[in-house]
């Protein structure tokens, strides 16, 4: 079936730096991405999402980017932060659901 | 609004007890999900409702697992005859579909210890 997965399972940055995080779907009919952030012992938090029909958005410190030639996703967070530790999941929407993949640990060094 | 509630936080069981697990959505979310994660994973779809109706449920939901939400509100999710093997966190998420853009809300789950 579909699947969402993720390049890099763990990313250790220093602080300051900028992160980059990966994912690849393989469901070409998806039409709607979102990222999320999950901390140790809490539900996924929203980050940022972006439509089949964009090719970037950016927020606060974030920008999404979205390749769908090659189905591959891309979440860049600007002067990383120790409270932007945590597991990192992207996810695609079809027919009502969200398709998680695996994520990737961001670990943010002082 | 306090945000997608979750209760009990942490529930320990004997293998073949049952539980169940309460859910309250955002409530102007007209859309409830049900997830299942272990560790190191990421969350699992199991089932999801609009309104009151259950609109899709998983192959991973097995007839032990029973999901309702009779009044379009909250929702309950029952495991009967817990097996190891349904250790893991059951998150719930509300969400208001809004021109194609759906953002689920995640409350802070279930962890379910089943001995």
């Amino acid at each position: 079936g579909e699947s969402v997965g993720l390049h890099l399972p763990t990313l250790s940055v220093q602080e300051g730096d900028n992160s980059i995080i990966n994912c690849a779907y393989s469901n070409s009919a998806s039409d709607y991405f979102i990222w999320y952030k999950q901390e140790s012992g809490k539900g996924p938090q929203f980050i940022i999402d972006i439509r089949s029909n964009m090719d970037k958005r950016q927020g606060q410190r974030v920008t999404v980017l979205l390749n769908k030639t090659v189905k591959h996703l891309s979440l860049q967070i600007a002067a990383t932060q120790p409270g932007d530790s945590a597991v990192y999941f992207c996810a695609e929407t079809s027919y009502g659901k969200l398709t998680f993949g695996q994520g990737t640990i961001l670990t943010v060094h002082p | 609004d306090t945000g997608v509630s979750q209760d009990p936080r942490h529930k320990i069981t004997k293998r073949g007890q049952n539980v169940t697990f309460r859910c309250d959505p955002i409530s102007e979310h007209n859309r409830l999900y049900w997830y299942r994660q272990t560790l190191g994973q990421g969350p699992e779809f199991l089932t999801y409702f609009q309104n009151e109706a259950q609109l899709e449920k998983s192959r991973l939901l097995s007839d032990r697992f029973s999901a309702e939400r009779p009044k379009g509100s909250f929702s309950t999710l029952e495991i009967q005859r817990t097996e190891q093997g349904d250790s893991a966190m059951y998150l719930c998420a509300s969400s208001l579909v809004d021109n194609g853009a759906n953002v689920l809300t995640f409350g802070a789950g279930s962890r379910l210890t089943v001995l």
